[in-house]
């Protein structure tokens, strides 16, 4: 069964304060890592596949790596309207995991001021 | 634009009254699915669809029915709805690339009170 675990829950940062948040995740063949963010209310949207450990993608004040067990996501002088909840998600290849998306419990992000 | 809708964006309903949540994709997506979000248990997938008459059940489909006679429809049904299916439902589509997966793309949400 896939699992994806994220870490920390929540983590409150300063504006300007740069951090990195962690998913580790077990799965039977990956065929993609992907990160979203959510606001509260709101489906969340989706910020960045990795496919292969050693990749990453940036968008913006955001950077993804993915290793052979885990991904982070750096976020560098965050500003507040980063707030969200970061969500982490893989894509199992194996038997009946195809076309199946295993998500992490979130990391809530604060930006104060 | 490109977008996933939902239907009603909030429901209040009954214990035992069937009820339908649509949901329409306008990308020509081949993969579909439904979440539903809860407090601590985080997102977590009911049913997927690969393509037209094609589905399989995710992690949670007790309580459910889905359909897809049609690419761009999903439709999510509560045959007899219980209070702990109150939650925060999510509908997704994707292109459907097997090799490479692309990221899905989410509706904004459907909140459903069972009382």
């Amino acid at each position: 069964e896939d699992q994806v675990t994220q870490s920390p829950e929540a983590l409150r940062l300063q504006e300007g304060e740069s951090s990195s948040l962690n998913c580790s995740y077990t799965v039977s063949g990956l065929r993609g890592l992907f990160w979203y963010r959510q606001d509260p209310g709101k489906g969340p949207e989706f910020l960045f596949t990795l496919y292969s450990a050693g990749e990453e993608k940036e968008k913006e004040r955001l950077k993804a790596t993915l290793t052979k067990k885990e991904s982070f996501l750096h976020i560098t002088a965050p500003k507040p309207e980063d707030s969200a909840t970061y969500l982490c998600a893989v894509h199992g290849a194996g038997g009946t995991s195809y076309g199946k998306l295993t998500f992490g419990q979130g990391t809530i992000l604060t930006v104060h001021p | 634009e490109a977008q996933v809708t939902q239907n009603p964006r909030y429901l209040i309903t009954v214990t035992g009254k069937k009820l339908t949540v649509t949901c329409s994709q306008n990308m020509n997506h081949e993969y579909m699915s439904w979440y539903r979000q809860d407090p601590g248990l985080g997102l977590r997938q009911i049913y997927y669809s690969m393509n037209v008459e094609v589905t399989d059940k995710g992690d949670v489909p007790e309580g459910y029915k889905v359909s897809r006679k049609e690419k761009r429809n999903f439709p999510l049904i509560l045959e007899s709805p219980s209070p702990n299916q109150t939650s925060l439902y999510f509908c997704a589509s994707s292109p459907g690339q097997v090799t490479f997966p692309l990221g899905y793309t989410f509706g904004s949400g459907t909140r459903l009170t069972v009382v």
